[in-house]
């Protein structure tokens, strides 16, 4: 199994929609948590972390489910600067290695 | 203030040769990373420093591949001979421990 894993999409939407989607992870003490955007051809840039109580940054709104062990990200009133693979990022327990999902795939479409 | 710095940005090399991949992390960063990225396999961590210290190598294809963190402000990725399938995007992170900013990345195209 892997541990970070993500549906690839592609998630095709009309400006001003709502898209949300998750990643699960596979270890349980994993400590931190993040969402990144890759355009096409270029590096990730951090989007946001994700805490435990959830948390907004503008448009976007990340959530944890420890429980359940995924996270999700949601994208209100998208642009069409939304489009992007979005990479769902997770921190183990025992050092400082990340793990990276596939991406998520989201194109939005005037 | 200058992110992360790579060089070079492209890369196109025959099989067989070296090649050298370099990165400058940002100024104060105590953590870097170098990770491949493939369409196949996605972003890959190859190895991490912390404080100029080699902390975790699994990541290493084989022994083909070496990474060198002379100082704090300068890395070298090197493949030695390199062979078509190191193909990929190579990108350079650092960070303060906390999540890491990627430079550009090298586009390395080996023929």
């Amino acid at each position: 199994r892997k541990e970070v894993e993500q549906d690839p999409g592609p998630f095709n939407v009309p400006e001003g929609a709502t898209v949300a989607f998750n990643c699960t992870y596979s270890n349980s003490a994993s400590q931190s948590f993040f969402w990144y955007r890759q355009d096409c051809r270029k590096e990730p840039k951090l989007l946001m972390s994700v805490y435990s109580s959830g948390n907004e940054d503008g448009r976007f709104t990340a959530q944890l489910n420890r429980a359940s062990q995924y996270i999700s990200l949601l994208i209100r009133d998208s642009k069409l600067s939304d489009s992007a693979t979005y990479l769902c990022v997770v921190k183990g327990d025992r050092d400082y290695k990340l793990s990276f999902g596939a991406g998520t795939t989201v194109t939005v479409r005037a | 203030d200058a992110g992360v710095i790579q060089s070079p940005r492209h890369e196109v090399t025959e099989m067989g040769q070296e090649v050298t991949l370099r990165c400058k992390p940002i100024s104060g960063h105590d953590y870097l990373f170098w990770y491949r990225q493939t369409m196949m396999r996605g972003l890959e961590l190859l190895i991490y420093f912390n404080n100029n210290v080699p902390i975790d190598d699994s990541g290493m294809p084989e022994d083909r591949f070496s990474a060198k963190m002379p100082n704090a402000s300068f890395s070298t990725l090197k493949i030695q001979p390199s062979e078509p399938r190191d193909s990929a995007v190579y990108f350079c992170a650092s960070s303060l421990g906390t999540a890491p900013y990627f430079g550009p990345g090298t586009r390395l195209l080996v023929l």
